[in-house]
């Protein structure tokens, strides 16, 4: 069965602190995308990540791939209130482990909550 | 990056009626979806809108229930067709220019079935 797990799926932080999203998958892929959604609000793409080792950044947010550990993670670095919002991993199949072309199996999400 | 609009962005309709939504992309996209989003949930594949032919359904959803059209590369439509209150959902359309890029979303369709 094709799986993407994120933890954890609620997380209250203060502003200033740094924090991890883990976002595990269950077979080979190689391709991971990371979403932002506000409330009432689509998805707003913040990273894709295509290789073994691959390490984005943008402003506080910083993502990164271990394909062998079938993980990824987003790291807040000294969260800020406008952080706050649902964030999103999808993962890519490949037909080859039971997936169908463009479909993302998305995780449940992680509602991030930044407190001043 | 392809900005993506869709219309309505909201309806009530009534138990056994059928809406169509609409999605517009600004530039030509080779792979179309439609995504739900049930409330407090995340995001399920529902098709994948394949131009000038016969849209590819995920398991347990079929083609009466949501037909499917994309005329061209920069429209489709979804149809919720004999819609129930478990059809409340948001409906999200989706594209992307090749399997390795960027995949956008739409803002949403949020349907409410009484």
């Amino acid at each position: 069965e094709l799986k993407v797990e994120q933890n954890p799926l609620f997380l209250s932080m203060q502003e200033g602190k740094n924090y991890t999203i883990y976002c595990n998958y269950s077979t080979t892929s190689d391709r991971l995308y990371w979403y932002r959604q506000d409330p009432g609000k689509s998805l707003e793409s913040l990273f894709v990540l295509l290789s073994n080792g691959a390490v984005k950044q943008e402003g506080r947010l910083m993502a990164s791939l271990d394909t062998k550990a079938r993980l990824s993670t987003l790291h807040i670095t000294a969260a800020v209130h406008d952080l706050s919002a649902t964030y999103f991993c999808a993962v890519a199949f490949p037909p080859l482990y039971g997936g169908s072309q463009g479909n993302l199996i998305f995780g449940k999400g992680t509602k991030l909550s930044v407190k001043p | 990056s392809a900005v993506i609009s869709q219309k309505p962005s909201r309806d009530i309709c009534q138990r056994g009626t059928s809406l169509t939504i609409q999605c517009q992309v600004d530039s030509q996209v080779t792979m179309m979806f439609w995504y739900r989003q049930q409330p407090g949930q995340s995001l399920t594949l529902i098709a994948t809108a394949n131009q000038g032919s016969e849209a590819t359904y995920e398991s347990g959803f079929v083609i009466d229930k949501f037909p499917i059209s994309r005329p061209n590369l920069t429209f489709s439509t979804l149809t919720v067709s004999n819609m129930s209150p478990e059809d409340s959902s948001i409906y999200l359309c989706s594209g992307k220019e090749t399997d390795y890029n960027e995949q956008f979303f739409g803002p949403g369709t949020r349907l409410t079935v009484l």
